[in-house]
């Protein structure tokens, strides 16, 4: 199996911000890795697929990178609606789908 | 407009059953890959099964299979969960969700998740 591991497990920034957050995987997954947005009490927002593809009406400042085992999120200036759970999924063993554990990002 | 729409969650006792449904409208359903993905009070995302648009291929994650069915009735537009000896540690929010139509290996749209509780 697969096994996604994220870090920070959290991290603090204030708005303006920019914030990395990394995702491993465990065997190389080439490029197939999403990024996925959650508040609390909401379901999961798709933001980045392939790796680096930005999902419709997702704003410019997600970005993502990376591909085999080493993958970057990166939102360039925080805005407030962005303090949340971020997690990474792989589906390069599609259709086994593993996720992170999560980053939580919180205000400073 | 895409909606998924989850129920069936409920208080269940160790060892007994539960089946979850969604609605899914506002696409065409039987064009998509659905999966259920659930998370523990507190806890991170776990994928839990999905499904083939015309039903004939379904995967498990390792902790379910055996005991959880995923199944689909495209001209209802309905995707199903069937939950059986249950566990303190399914106990979890369940969403229903749909993959991206290509690639598959995506989530696009989510429910709005339905609880599920295992307790005496």
């Amino acid at each position: 199996d697969i096994q996604m591991t994220q870090s920070p497990s959290s991290v603090s920034a204030s708005v303006g911000d920019r914030v990395t957050i990394t995702c491993r995987a465990s065997q190389g997954i080439s490029s197939w890795l999403a990024w996925y947005q959650q508040k609390p009490g909401k379901a999961p927002k798709l933001l980045i697929y392939a790796a680096s593809s930005l999902q419709s009406g997702v704003p410019s400042r997600f970005s993502g990178s990376g591909s085999g085992t080493d993958f970057t999120l990166t939102i360039s200036s925080l805005q407030p609606e962005d303090f949340a759970t971020y997690y990474c999924q792989q589906a390069n063993s599609f259709p086994l789908i593993t996720f992170g554990q999560g980053t939580r990002l919180e205000i400073k | 407009e895409v909606q998924l729409v989850e129920s069936g969650g409920g208080l269940v006792q160790p060892g007994g059953s539960l089946r979850l449904s969604c609605a899914a409208s506002g696409f065409t359903f039987s064009s998509y890959w659905m999966s259920w993905v659930r998370q523990a009070p507190g806890k991170g995302l776990e994928w839990v099964a999905n499904i083939k648009q015309d039903g004939s291929e379904k995967y498990y994650v390792d902790s379910v299979k055996g005991r959880f069915t995923i199944s689909r009735d495209n001209a209802k537009n309905s995707l199903y969960l069937q939950m059986n000896s249950l566990r303190a540690e399914d106990t979890a929010v369940y969403y229903c969700a749909r993959h991206t139509l290509w690639p598959w290996y995506y989530f696009d749209y989510w429910g709005q998740g339905t609880l599920v509780t295992v307790s005496s």
